[in-house]
């Protein structure tokens, strides 16, 4: 069983909708979220990055962690053609650098 | 802001030939760290120097993987006689580490896409 489980999709959506990716994770060491854009041929971008359990909210992106479940979302609100790409979770515990990543969701945002 | 800077950004190649890739980090940035990616998959940890030390190697690292941070500023990595399985994307990333800059985020490059034929 992988640390972390990401389901791959490919998850199409119409412009305008409200999107909501996964993650959920088996070491309960992990304290520290993040949540990475990628498009074809290029490298992760960083979209959210949180501590611990709770929201943050930057722009159309809430990120939320929940650390019972150890479960992790990203919502994307009014979806737009320009957000299609690989939506990429990553953890770490904070005691190493090493972060470990979701297999990343494909999502297609259709004008 | 410059960002993390990768080269070269496509590597064709013969299997069994060496290569090698460099990582320029974010000027200010002490950690930097290599992953590799495969199509359809995350990416997976390699290995990360905090200045020139290599504080960390994955089990990933074969012995014909090698990795050098010497002045603590960009970084190489080196695979020696190349096999098909190693064809992947290999990504760099730095974040900046210590007083008060405890487990920064990680800003990753473009990559390197190493084919072998």
């Amino acid at each position: 069983q992988k640390e972390v489980e990401q389901d791959p999709g490919p998850l199409s959506v119409p412009e305008g909708a409200i999107v909501s990716l996964n993650c959920t994770y088996s070491n309960s060491a992990f304290q520290y979220f993040m949540w990475y854009r990628q498009y074809s041929r290029k490298g992760p971008e960083l979209l959210m990055y949180t501590y611990s359990s709770g929201n943050k909210e930057d722009g159309r992106f809430t990120a939320q962690v929940d650390k019972s479940s150890k479960y992790i979302s990203l919502f994307i609100r009014d979806s737009q053609p320009s957000d299609s790409a690989t939506y990429l979770c990553a953890m770490n515990s904070g005691n190493t650098g090493k972060l470990i990543f979701g297999q990343g969701t494909t999502l297609q945002v259709k004008p | 802001d410059t960002g993390v800077s990768q080269n070269p950004r496509h590597k064709i190649t013969k299997r069994g030939q060496n290569v090698t890739f460099r990582c320029d980090p974010i000027s200010e940035h002490n950690r930097l760290y290599w992953y590799r990616q495969t199509l359809g998959q995350g990416p997976e940890f390699l290995t990360y120097f905090q200045n020139e030390a290599q504080l960390e190697k994955s089990r990933l690292l074969s012995d014909r993987f090698s990795a050098e941070r010497p002045k603590g500023s960009f970084s190489t990595l080196e695979i020696q006689r190349t096999e098909q399985g190693d064809s992947a994307m290999y990504l760099c990333a730095s974040s900046p580490y210590g007083q008060g800059l405890l487990n920064q985020p990680q800003h990753f490059g473009d990559g390197t896409r190493l084919s072998i034929l």
